[in-house]
């Protein structure tokens, strides 16, 4: 059963600095590819980045490039988000997705999410 | 990055079909997935790879697209298909993806 659990969630006053994790079982990790997406509280998803299976190429978000920096451990099978200069708007659940077989877009699974939360 | 537009609210009467729509220009190049968000919950996997089904979902679920035009069609809505539902494609470019606004999908 694939598991995803998503971990380092806080309450961060704007301009500072938090990680995310998420430990990933159940698969073969260093196949897929992984994404970041969060949900703003009562608003929609949205895509913030993602890293390719085996380590190669990332993407993110206008939103968040160059604030934000994914990467991946396969030794722990464990992804990361390091988020910079947080603002306001980053407050959100942070879910940590694998792709389907098929590749993404598709998302298969996902899990509970990590609570953001900036504010002074 | 490019925009996937979703209608925001849509409603169906119980047991009649209804038709949930996504438009962008990404996808005249790119197909769409579908995604199923209860309260509280994550949001699950409802249509993927043009129109097939993970395992579990009801086969009363179907995706088709057409030109710039992407759709999910439940077919004899349920009480507990009562739920926000999102598309996502990648972006013009191939190399980010981008998701819908939403549609809240009441069953009266």
């Amino acid at each position: 059963e694939v598991q995803l659990v998503e971990s380092g969630g806080a309450v961060v006053q704007p301009g500072g600095s938090l990680r995310l994790s998420c430990a990933a079982s159940g698969f073969n990790f260093d196949r897929y590819t992984l994404h970041w997406v969060r949900q703003a509280p009562g608003k929609g998803l949205e895509w913030v980045s993602l890293i390719g299976w085996g380590g190669g190429g990332t993407s993110y978000a206008d939103s968040v490039r160059g604030r934000f920096t994914v990467s991946r451990d396969t030794g722990k099978n464990s992804l990361y988000l390091q988020m910079n200069s947080l603002r306001t708007e980053d407050t959100a659940l942070y879910y940590c997705v694998k792709e389907a077989t098929s590749g993404w877009p598709d998302l298969e699974h996902w899990g509970q999410g990590a609570l953001v939360t900036v504010s002074s | 990055s490019s925009e996937l537009t979703q209608d925001p609210a849509v409603s169906v009467a119980l047991g009649q079909t209804v038709t949930i729509t996504c438009q962008g220009d990404s996808l005249r190049s790119y197909y769409a997935s579908w995604y199923q968000q209860k309260p509280g919950q994550a949001p699950a996997l409802v249509i993927y790879d043009k129109n097939n089904r993970p395992s579990g979902i009801p086969d009363r679920f179907s995706g088709s697209r057409s030109g710039n035009t992407a759709s999910l069609t439940i077919a004899g809505a349920r009480a507990e298909d009562e739920a926000d539902y999102y598309c996502n494609s990648r972006d013009s470019s191939g190399s980010q993806l981008v998701f819908g606004g939403g549609t809240r999908l009441t069953v009266l």
